[in-house]
């Protein structure tokens, strides 16, 4: 079975700045997604980034961008000029490949991290 | 698209009641997933429905929780004689295909 670990369970930053957020998983598996999603206060699941492990490159939305470690099993998400609108809780997530290559079935999400944004 | 709809989203209810909460995915989303979140921490997984076939079952399923989805598109979750261990968000989402999964906004269940 897939785990993930967010072993930070608390992160701030200032508006403007640039924050890190950590992640790692355990997996058997060659071929998995990986992703982020935010959880603002209002509670509702936003998908952030994904990332194709096959893919080398890392993936990149707007101010979101991800590095992906595969050997290492890590999958941190950088938050590039932060803003206030940003501060929720971040979740990572994994998803196995099913066939045709395709993302398959449940998600597996670690534990999470709240991230405040300071002005 | 309208996204994917809870309800209720917020219910009370005294231990040993039996308790409902039906999800409504996105029009044409085949796939459809159930999970529980306590506070502070991250979803669990529950169930997967494809289409009407419930896929996968989490062995935290137990035998008082039964979920359904009967004709293929909206879903139920029951959960009977419940227990002050059920206070939880139970969130829906749902997908197409091996797509991006979208989140509901979640029932909340408080067992006092």
């Amino acid at each position: 079975a897939q785990t993930v670990t967010q072993s930070q369970p608390e992160m701030s930053v200032q508006e403007a700045e640039t924050v890190t957020l950590s992640c790692t998983y355990d997996t058997s598996e060659s071929d998995y997604y990986l992703f982020w999603y935010k959880q603002p206060p209002s509670r509702q699941m936003i998908l952030v980034i994904r990332q194709e492990a096959y893919k080398q490159q890392n993936a990149t939305e707007n101010r979101f961008s991800v590095n992906f470690q595969k050997a290492a099993k890590s999958f941190s998400l950088k938050i590039s000029d932060s803003q206030l609108g940003d501060a929720a809780m971040y979740f990572c997530a994994y998803r196995s490949v099913g066939a045709g290559g395709t993302s398959y079935g449940k998600l597996t999400f670690g534990q999470g991290t709240i991230l405040t944004v300071h002005p | 698209d309208t996204g994917v709809s809870q309800d209720p989203r917020h219910k009370i209810t005294k231990r040993g009641q039996n308790v409902t909460f039906r999800c409504d995915p996105i029009s044409e989303h085949n796939r459809l997933y159930w999970y529980r979140q306590t506070l502070g921490q991250g979803p669990e997984f529950l169930t997967y429905f494809q289409n009407e076939a419930q896929l996968e079952k989490s062995r935290l399923l137990s035998d008082r929780f039964s979920a359904e989805r009967p004709k293929g598109s909206f879903s139920t979750l029951e959960i009977q004689r419940t227990e002050q261990g059920d206070s939880a968000m139970y969130l829906c989402a749902s997908s197409f295909a091996g797509n991006t999964i979208y989140f509901g906004e979640g029932s909340w269940l408080t067992v006092v």
